[in-house]
């Protein structure tokens, strides 16, 4: 057990739908970062943030975005999905900018 | 721009026989190196990392990499495999700049046969 929570574990939803996926990071941990799991563009960054404010964004589309809240959760929201959003959706969080992300579970995300 | 490789999508091995899984990078500046296990319907496990030091890095579950400036590798190895070694190994360098993401490689399935 890494120490970092996701929710839920499974979304199933229909096209042009909107999702909320939610990460706790591990205790101590002010970096979040958001990864992408999929078969055709394997491991991809998203976004990632530092004690609530962003730090750097990777692949991201427009129709999705993120926020880390006071208590450093952050959630990532995914709108007017579309098929090819169908994926794994990791959370990882680290302690500083040299150590080590741990990752979530991560939440898999299948849109019909 | 950063990149990592890895060349092999599978590689098996007889359980009992040593491991290697490749890795090689391509970084602006110093490389930080990382490889992460990831099980079936799990999350990515950190194996073990490469910041500065020596070039031979242990990490968990017996499994060491050894990180060759000169060839720009950091090969992940382990002694004797276990069956239970069988998952999917992804190779990672960290971004440079004012962030810290990861970067990882393609993966390679690792498959141990008893």
């Amino acid at each position: 057990d890494s120490g970092v929570t996701q929710t839920p574990k499974h979304l199933i939803t229909a096209t042009g739908q909107r999702v909320t996926l939610r990460c706790s990071p591990r205790s101590g941990d002010l970096s979040v970062y958001w990864y992408q799991q999929s078969l055709d563009q394997g491991l991809q960054f998203l976004i990632q943030y530092y004690n609530g404010e962003e730090r750097a964004k990777g692949n991201i589309l427009e129709r999705f975005s993120a926020q880390q809240f006071p208590d450093l959760h952050s959630e990532l929201n995914l709108s007017s999905l579309e098929l090819g959003d169908s994926a794994l959706y990791f959370c990882a969080s680290s302690v500083g900018q040299y150590n080590e992300q741990f990752f979530g579970p991560g939440t898999r995300l299948t849109v019909l | 721009a950063q990149s990592v490789a890895q060349p092999e999508d599978q590689v098996n091995v007889a359980e009992g026989n040593p491991l290697t899984v490749k890795c090689t990078y391509s970084v602006s500046g110093n490389p930080y190196l990382f490889w992460y296990v990831q099980y079936p319907n799990r999350g990515l496990q950190f194996l073990l990392k490469y910041i500065t030091g020596d070039n031979l890095v242990k990490g968990s579950y017996g499994f060491e990499a050894e990180f060759n400036k000169s060839q720009t590798s950091f090969h992940l190895k382990k002694p004797s495999a276990l069956v239970s070694d069988s998952a999917l190994y992804f190779c990672a360098v960290r971004s440079s700049g004012n962030t810290d993401k990861l970067i990882f490689g393609t993966g390679t399935r690792l498959q141990v046969f008893p």
